[in-house]
């Protein structure tokens, strides 16, 4: 079975300071795995993704993440957070080996960004 | 560059109303979805369809139906509307797997009174 945990709810960050998300995932299967932001009242907006490509993923807005297999993890990072980034973060699973639904996804790490 | 359209931002709906919630996306996408989002629990999967007049149930099927009749176009419907459908509800289309990720649209904020 597919499952995604988001290890923090919520992460406060200075402005200019690095900004780390934690995500582990489960998979019976190889992955592919998302990171998606979420601005309030709005969609959600791809980061970036993972698909058995490269392991370290650079996304937009100078966010990236690291796939590590043996830790089962998909962490994201960014050097230095800026205003803009205050947003909700959630890391999505999808399970290549089925049909249909194959989105599975965390419950979401609101990152706060302190001026 | 892809676009989903929901075609309501906000709506207000009374109890017992049948609901339509539409969903237009312009990128060909065999897959489309319909998720709720509610504080705290993230996003759950409704409904989602992999071809036209093609539906598998998500997690929290109860209380709604849909239709995708075109495959441009996937509707939710909630059959009689109740106040703990209250939610923020989000369409998403994609390609088939396994290079396909979800494209959102902006989401429809509903309130069941």
């Amino acid at each position: 079975a597919q499952s995604v945990t988001q290890l923090d709810s919520h992460v406060s960050v200075s402005e200019g300071t690095p900004v780390l998300l934690r995500c582990n995932y489960s998979s019976s299967y190889s992955p592919s795995l998302f990171w998606y932001v979420q601005h309030p009242n709005k969609g959600l907006q791809l980061l970036l993704k993972y698909t058995s490509a490269a392991t370290l993923v650079k996304g937009i807005n100078g966010f990236e993440a690291e796939f590590k297999k043996s830790e089962t993890s998909f962490h994201l990072t960014k050097p230095s957070a800026h205003m803009s980034d205050a947003a909700e973060y959630f890391c999505v699973v999808s399970d290549t080996a089925s049909t249909g639904n194959q989105f599975y996804f965390g419950t979401g790490t609101s990152l706060t960004v302190i001026p | 560059d892809v676009k989903v359209t929901q075609s309501s931002r906000y709506l207000v709906k009374r109890t017992g109303e049948k609901v339509f919630l539409e969903c237009v996306q312009d990128m060909d996408h065999e897959n489309m979805f319909w998720y709720r989002q509610d504080p705290g629990l993230g996003l759950r999967l409704i409904y989602f369809s992999y071809d036209v007049k093609m539906k598998e149930k998500g997690d929290i099927p109860e209380g709604y139906s849909v239709s995708r009749e075109k495959k441009e176009r996937f509707s939710l419907i909630l059959e009689s509307a109740s106040t703990n459908q209250t939610s923020m509800y989000l369409c998403a289309s994609s390609l088939e797997t396994p290079v396909g990720h979800l494209h959102f649209g902006n989401g429809t904020r509903l309130t069941v009174t």
